[in-house]
């Protein structure tokens, strides 16, 4: 079993707070990774989409960057408002197959 | 623009009873995923299969079986299901050149 973790597991903030996420993977055989999001009651939803190292990938107050090299990436939510609420999942795709890793999630939750 | 569907949002079945929850995708993908999510755990793996007829376990295989007889269906089957077979049954879809799409989940239970 291939290990993709993420930190923290959950998260309370603030409105109008920034925070940060991380997951780790392995630095061999990279493919790809992806965040998503996932609320309540919904399907995960594709964030971002990152396959080069030094990937820097932004979408509105999210963003992300990509070090394949050490193995890792950071999401980042600017000014996180009640609506970012959900959990966010990362998934490590090898070059050697097809399947997804994902880590165990990131909940996050905004409070007014 | 529904693009990944599982044939029921809510099921509640039987301890012993054979269980089918299909998944239907329209993009022509090859790669298709069934997953299931419980507290605490995540998303675990249970069968991918990247073309018609082909299929490969995960890592919680047991219990349960894969049919892929057409490219946009997966099915998967809990042959004589048990209480610890509860869970949310999530199906995805990859086409591998971009991000993958999931279905709205299955909450299975069994009593």
């Amino acid at each position: 079993i291939l290990n993709v973790e993420q930190s923290p597991q959950s998260l309370h903030v603030q409105e109008g707070d920034s925070t940060n996420f991380t997951c780790s993977f392995p630095s061999s055989n990279f493919y790809a990774l992806h965040w998503y999001r996932w609320e309540t009651a919904k399907s995960p939803e594709a964030l971002f989409v990152m396959t080069l190292n030094g990937d820097e990938k932004k979408k509105g107050r999210i963003s992300a960057t990509l070090n394949t090299k050490e193995g890792y990436s950071y999401l980042y939510i600017k000014g996180s408002q009640p609506e970012d609420s959900a959990t966010y999942l990362c998934a490590f795709i090898r070059n050697t197959g097809n399947q997804f890793y994902f880590g165990t999630g990131t909940s996050l939750t905004v409070i007014p | 623009d529904v693009k990944v569907t599982q044939s029921s949002r809510y099921l509640v079945k039987r301890t012993g009873e054979k269980v089918f929850l299909e998944c239907v995708q329209d993009m022509d993908h090859e790669n298709m995923f069934w997953y299931r999510q419980d507290p605490g755990l995540g998303l675990r793996l249970i069968y991918f299969s990247y073309d018609v007829k082909m299929k490969e376990k995960g890592d919680i295989p047991e219990g349960y079986s894969v049919s892929r007889e057409k490219k946009e269906r997966f099915s998967l089957i809990l042959e004589s299901a048990s209480t610890n077979q509860t869970s949310m049954y999530l199906c995805a879809s990859w086409g591998r050149a971009a991000e993958a799409f999931f279905g709205q989940g299955t909450r299975l239970t069994v009593v």
